[in-house]
């Protein structure tokens, strides 16, 4: 079958860094999301992946390794607006997205 | 330029009562689809359409309907509500749903619908 699993809760410091992972299980491969959603609101895309490697996009940075089918998000210099829901969402051979069911991240300061 | 508009925001039911979801977008997406969140679960997806004309089930789409008679709008409706559909819905959007890298969601604000 298939399956996204993602820490269900995960908790850092102001200023730290933090990292959430997730690993997938799809038929097929067409890619992995990451999503971020704070409480009460829609989820906004933060990246994607498809190649083995890690992407950088400011403080936000995300990896993926195909052969052990896991990805991380990485987080620098956390600010308490990062407190939020990350999603994680890999994509099937049919381009339809497997959703994981999230991983809230609570900021201390 | 709006995104995806989603009403209603808030809704309560009576179990076997019937509505309907608006959404609406104004980005020319061809793709459109609507998902259920409940708490510990991802997020699951009801129906999606691929363009005007054209619908399709997704992952648990009993006891909703949903047509696409626009390219701009995809209405969800219930058909005889239930507690179990007590829920947050979403809808959201892309540009083209059979290219990966173009599949990135936009998402609107949601509506939180409860059953009674």
């Amino acid at each position: 079958g298939q399956n996204i699993d993602q820490p269900t809760e995960m908790t850092a410091t102001e200023g730290a860094i933090v990292q959430i992972n997730c690993t997938y299980q799809t038929s097929g491969f067409n890619g992995l999301f990451w999503y971020q959603q704070h409480a009460g609101e829609a989820p906004t895309f933060l990246s994607y992946n498809v190649l083995d490697g890690l992407e950088e996009k400011g403080r936000f940075s995300s990896f993926l390794s195909r052969s052990k089918g896991y990805s991380y998000l990485l987080l620098k210099e956390l600010q308490m607006k990062d407190s939020a829901s990350y999603l994680c969402a890999g994509m099937d051979s049919n381009y339809q997205l497997i959703w994981g069911a999230g991983t809230k991240l609570i900021i201390k300061p | 330029n709006a995104g995806v508009t989603q009403t209603p925001k808030f809704q309560v039911l009576k179990t076997g009562q019937s509505m309907t979801l608006q959404c609406a977008q104004d980005m020319n997406h061809e793709y459109m689809s609507w998902y259920r969140q409940d708490p510990g679960m991802g997020l699951r997806l009801i129906h999606y359409s691929v363009g005007a004309g054209i619908t399709d089930q997704g992952e648990v789409p009993n006891g909703y309907n949903v047509s696409r008679s626009t390219t701009e709008d995809f209405p969800l409706r219930l058909l005889s509500a239930a507690p179990s559909q007590t829920s947050v819905y979403f809808c959201a959007s892309s540009y083209d749903s059979s290219s990966s890298g173009a599949n990135v969601l936009t998402f609107g604000a949601g509506s939180r619908l409860t059953v009674l």
